[in-house]
């Protein structure tokens, strides 16, 4: 079956470095991967989708990657703030109806 | 745009009961919505895809006797929790299909804190 990894422990930078997050997977060939963003207590946001025939998508201060043969994706935020603490899922879409797997996330904490 | 909420926020209950959880999408149609359960520090877990104007499709090991989800218009999902149990509290979340482009990504509600007693 489909399995997505991403790093359980933490993340813990010095604001303004570059953040980078690693979401891998097995057992598949997905269309498209997505990453989300979610602060406690709340539902999951939109951040980025990418296909599987592109090999990088910036929005701002964000951009992620995607390696179809390492089976694996890279997300990273630049110039980090600390409003940018939060749990960042990656998600891959599932074998129809545009369901989406997602990873268990791993949580980001920038130090002021 | 593309807003969807969710009511209740947050509800107790006490075990044996049921309740019901309203997803909306405000400001545009969602023929597809999709249900979530979410617990402590892991991720969401798929439940059940919600089709308007037809029966839900369940993710293998839900039961969707106890699950019950209507989707009666194209703005509107409901999921029941029938005679709910401790083991059902957790965080539902639920999802509406982008309105634009190929509906590949999901706006999701804020979610409902479920915690039975």
């Amino acid at each position: 079956s489909q399995k997505i990894e991403q790093n359980s422990e933490a993340l813990n930078i010095q604001e303004g470095k570059t953040a980078t997050l690693t979401c891998n997977y097995t057992n598949y060939s997905p269309a498209y991967l997505q990453w989300y963003r979610q602060d406690p207590g709340r539902g999951p946001v939109f951040l980025l989708l990418i296909r599987e025939n592109e090999k990088e998508k910036r929005k701002e201060r964000l951009k992620v990657t995607f390696d179809t043969t390492l089976k694996q994706s890279l997300f990273h935020i630049t110039a980090s703030q600390p409003a940018d603490s939060a749990t960042y899922l990656c998600a891959l879409d599932g074998d129809s109806s545009y369901k989406l797997i997602f990873g268990s996330g791993t949580r980001l904490l920038v130090r002021p | 745009g593309a807003v969807v909420s969710q009511h209740p926020s947050r509800v107790i209950c006490k075990s044996g009961t049921s309740v019901k959880i309203e997803c909306r999408s405000l400001d545009f149609q969602a023929t597809t919505m999709f249900w979530y359960r979410q617990f402590p520090k892991q991720s969401l877990m798929l439940m059940a895809t919600s089709n308007e104007g037809s029966k839900a499709t369940y993710e293998q090991g839900v039961e969707k006797d106890k699950f019950l989800i209507n989707h009666a218009s194209l703005t509107l999902s409901t999921l029941t929790v029938t005679s709910a149990h401790p083991e059902d509290s957790s965080f539902y979340i639920c999802s509406a299909a982008s309105p634009t482009g190929g509906q590949e990504t999901q706006y999701f509600g804020p979610g409902t804190r479920l915690l039975v007693l």
